[in-house]
């Protein structure tokens, strides 16, 4: 069965920490891996896209990296911002012809002052 | 960048009410959308996906005739939710995607439903 699976379900951090989310996936045939920001009561934003052969991408302070062999991903903040509270979500789509999506369940990251 | 507009983002209704949401590509042409729900601290359960010019395609245990989707033009999706009842409450987000591999979903905010 192809699934998602993210940790922590949640983290607090202090402003300017860096943090890094993970995301395990089993989907077959892989086709890419993309992370979004949801903030509260909005519709989630694409940070990141990554295909098979990409190991890390980077948007600005959020940075990427896919291990497709170990079927891992990571998120990693750098410098923390107040505004970076939200929820992320790993995607992952599957190789078929209409590009069906799997979502994890997302992590919540709390910033505090 | 591609930005997917949603109408309204926020509606509260009496129960027994049908309600219309509105999803449209605002500078792409969306070959599929998709409507999802999403439930208080829980990711986005999708609903059904909607091709431009056919019906929609739903997923188990979404009721069609609940709710309504309609993609008549390469912009525009709707959902209506038909007759409306308190467990109807959710937030509602649709999103759109070009045609061809690897194109990203691009999300709207959300539509906030209130049955009352």
């Amino acid at each position: 069965k192809n699934q998602v699976e993210q940790s922590p379900q949640s983290l607090i951090i202090l402003e300017g920490k860096n943090c890094t989310l993970q995301c395990n996936y089993t989907v077959s045939p892989f086709s890419n891996l993309r992370w979004y920001k949801q903030d509260t009561g909005r519709g989630p934003v694409s940070l990141t896209i990554m295909t098979f052969s990409e190991n890390t991408k980077s948007n600005g302070r959020y940075t990427a990296t896919l291990d497709a062999d170990t079927k891992q991903s990571s998120l990693h903040i750098t410098a923390s911002q107040l505004s970076d509270s939200a929820s992320y979500i790993c995607v992952v789509s599957e190789e078929t012809s209409y590009d069906k999506v799997i979502f994890g369940p997302g992590t919540s990251l709390s910033v505090i002052p | 960048g591609a930005v997917v507009s949603q109408h309204p983002s926020w509606v509260i209704c009496k129960s027994g009410t049908s309600v219309k949401i509105e999803c449209r590509s605002l500078d792409f042409q969306a070959t599929t959308m998709f409507w999802y729900r999403q439930f208080p601290k829980q990711s986005l359960m999708l609903m059904a996906t909607s091709n431009e010019g056919s019906k929609a395609t739903y997923e188990q245990g979404v009721e069609k005739d609940k709710f309504l989707i309609n993609h008549a033009s390469l912009t525009l999706s709707t959902l209506t939710v038909t007759s409306a009842h308190p467990e109807d409450s959710s937030f509602y987000i649709c999103s759109a995607k070009d045609s061809g591999a690897h194109q990203p979903q691009h999300f709207g905010d959300g539509t906030r439903l209130s049955i009352l």
